[in-house]
């Protein structure tokens, strides 16, 4: 079975500062790994997903994630953050059979004028 | 709609009673997801139907929850004499799936938010 783990449940962060946000998985598979976000009142929209290949993804608004497979981390990054950035996120993983998701805890990102 | 719907959007039953959640996919989407998410944690996988034909209900807490699709489109989701515990969000999640090596990403729909008093 798989795991998820995001390690902080809240980030505070100023406006046009960075943010990085920690998930941390354990699979005896290979998986694959996304990450969701939840604006305030709205469903569950994926931001962006690492499958295979270059371990390094990124989102067309800024956010990028990189993959390490032997930290079996799949940490979220942006350089410069907007208020239009406050919102949840979700860590995932699924393994291939029936691409169920696996999610971690989330972690609400406040972003402070 | 161009996206997937659910119903009702907010349910509010008194403990005992049965409640019935419908999810209506994104046309064309064969596989359909249910997920719980309980307040300030991750959703849950529940059950998972390809068409069809339930592949996976390893996710669904007890005998009270039972899910169905007859026709490959429209789910429900019912509950049975209603627990204190199973207040939660009810996520419905379609996606065309795996199509040879290409992914296609699972699309929420908004939740139906159940609180059993």
């Amino acid at each position: 079975a798989q795991s998820v783990t995001q390690l902080d449940s809240q980030v505070p962060v100023f406006e046009e500062a960075p943010v990085e946000l920690r998930c941390n998985y354990s699979s005896s598979v290979s998986v694959y790994l996304f990450w969701y976000v939840q604006y305030p009142n709205q469903g569950l929209q994926l931001l962006l997903k690492y499958l295979s290949g270059s371990t390094l993804v990124e989102s067309i608004n800024g956010f990028e994630a990189e993959f390490n497979k032997s930290q079996t981390s799949f940490h979220l990054r942006k350089p410069s953050v907007h208020i239009s950035d406050t919102a949840e996120y979700f860590c995932a993983v699924s393994v291939t059979a029936g691409n169920k998701l696996t999610f971690g805890g989330g972690t609400r990102v406040l972003v402070k004028p | 709609g161009a996206g997937v719907s659910q119903s009702p959007r907010y349910k509010v039953a008194k403990r005992g009673q049965d409640v019935a959640l419908r999810c209506d996919p994104i046309s064309g989407h064969v596989s359909l997801f249910w997920y719980q998410q309980a307040l300030g944690q991750g959703p849950e996988f529940l059950t998972y139907f390809q068409n069809e034909a339930q592949l996976d209900k390893s996710g669904l807490p007890s005998d009270r929850f039972f899910a169905e699709r007859p026709e490959g489109s429209v789910s429900t989701l019912k509950i049975q004499r209603t627990q204190q515990e199973d207040s939660a969000v009810y996520l419905c999640a379609s996606s065309l799936g795996w199509i040879g090596l290409i992914y296609n990403e699972q699309f929420f729909g908004p939740g139906t938010r159940l609180t059993v008093l």
